[in-house]
């Protein structure tokens, strides 16, 4: 399953399948980009992050690709297990040193079918 | 070692009190960040500050929010005179240094203005 940026904000993938979950962000500056997990009543868990100066990276069963040309950062979840039913949030940082602030996108809610 | 502390969990208030909301970063952690949550958003930037110190506090409404982080104990951000727009989820991160040296948010605190 895939989704397509902030307008399509739920996704549902058939237990054991891969989903993509797609984010796009808007400032050309930005060099770091974390993709968080939250969870209903919880804080935002820190899955995976990924500077600019590289357009992809893997964590266990994650992957995160960056393509800067169009803005656009992925997180790609393999063999999707129940557990991974959450809102996943994608969030970006500037370069510019001394600001420490993380930009969200609305978030990309995902559910697991069993 | 204990995460991100927030409390309360939850808190409910008339229109017109005021909210207090504390966080304690992480242990070793120095740098505390603000945000806000409303229901069906993304999560906004409000206040990022070091001990006895606001660095950037380009995301805090003009009046009625405040927040401290005081040499000795937790940080605070105080709320006074709240509407019911200010009903949101609000939430505390900690890093030890910079944004992309471990950014870790705690559970949250749900405000609820009646």
């Amino acid at each position: 399953g895939e989704s397509v940026g902030l307008h399509l904000p739920t996704l549902s993938v058939q237990e054991g399948d891969n989903s993509i979950i797609n984010c796009a962000y808007s400032n050309s500056a930005s060099d770091y980009f974390i993709w968080y997990k939250q969870e209903s009543g919880k804080g935002p868990q820190f899955i995976i992050d990924i500077r600019s100066n590289m357009d992809k990276r893997q964590g266990q069963r994650v992957t995160v690709l960056l393509n800067k040309t169009v803005k656009h950062l992925s997180l790609q979840i393999a063999a999707t297990q129940p557990g991974d039913s959450a809102v996943y949030l994608c969030a970006e940082n500037p370069s510019n040193f001394g600001n420490e602030k993380l930009t969200f996108g609305t978030g990309t809610r995902l559910t697991i079918i069993p | 070692n204990a995460g991100v502390m927030q409390n309360p969990r939850h808190l409910v208030r008339r229109r017109g009190q005021e909210a207090r909301l504390r966080c304690s970063p992480m242990k070793g952690h120095s740098h505390v960040y603000w945000y806000r949550q409303l229901p069906e958003e993304g999560l906004k930037f409000m206040v990022y500050l070091q001990k006895e110190n606001i660095i950037d506090e380009s995301g805090m409404p003009k009046e009625r929010f405040s927040a401290e982080f005081p040499k000795e104990g937790p940080s605070i951000l105080r709320i006074q005179q709240v509407v019911r727009g200010d009903s949101a989820a609000y939430f505390c991160a900690s890093s030890p240094n910079r944004v992309d040296y471990g950014y870790t948010f705690g559970s949250g605190t749900r405000l609820t203005v009646v």
